[in-house]
């Protein structure tokens, strides 16, 4: 199993531009969950999927993010315009739709707004 | 009210020692999972271990053990035999599961940095 791959891995891009940040969850996973990781704010939840409907995206940060889901194996997270207060690490895992069951993450994200 | 509390922002371990990071937890639901995670400083979120809430016996992973008190609400992680290696973040998480109207998204805690000294 390849795990949760995310694409890219490093971005480095200008204040103003548009992000795109794309996550291949694990196969037969319902739930997909992308988080953004800061040293000031820690992990933070900004939206989560379950069978690609989205369920709760009020970690969102405000209307420049947007995310999708368009099938099983396909999610976007998208920044625009970004800003240099949007450069994180993001993640993104999935994991199956049960309680019990742990979430895979992803590599992750480095994104960096100039 | 937080779901998740740690309170240990760093921790210092002697090698070959064991250590405890603590880790409580706020739900009303009566089915949840519990979960460590270990975030070196390479970047990646690795599973340790699991605890659900109605398992009678604490979670136990090669060195990495769960210390489950439900009364308490507290699900402290022990690593017995600390490594070099083991010299990371570590963060806390829960998942709820059966009330309606509650999702199944993971919480974390802030996260505990240990280092391990040689």
């Amino acid at each position: 199993d390849a795990g949760v791959i995310q694409s890219p891995r490093h971005e480095v891009t200008e204040m103003g531009q548009e992000v795109t940040l794309r996550c291949k969850p694990i196969s037969g996973h319902n739930s997909l969950f992308w988080y953004r990781q800061t040293m000031m704010r820690g992990l933070e939840l900004l939206i989560y999927f379950n069978n690609n409907v989205p369920i709760d995206d009020s970690g969102m940060p405000e209307d420049r993010f947007s995310a999708k889901m368009p099938n099983a194996s396909f999610s976007t997270l998208k920044i625009q315009p970004s800003e240099p207060r949007d450069s994180a690490v993001y993640f993104c895992a999935s994991s199956f739709k049960i309680a019990d069951t742990e979430a895979f993450f992803g590599q992750g994200t480095r994104l960096t707004v100039v | 009210a937080q779901k998740i509390t740690q309170t240990q922002p760093g921790m210092f371990v002697q090698e070959k020692e064991a250590v405890t990071l603590d880790c409580t937890y706020d739900t009303s639901d009566p089915s949840y999972g519990l979960f460590w995670y270990k975030q070196p400083s390479s970047g990646e979120m690795i599973f340790l271990i699991y605890q659900g809430s109605y398992d009678q016996q604490n979670a136990t992973e090669g060195r990495y053990s769960l210390n489950f008190q439900k009364a308490r609400k507290s699900a402290n992680l022990v690593i017995s035999a600390s490594q070099l290696g083991d010299s990371a973040m570590y963060f806390c998480a829960m998942r709820e599961g059966s009330l309606p109207n509650t999702g199944n998204q993971f919480y974390f805690g802030t996260g505990t940095s240990l280092t391990v000294i040689p």
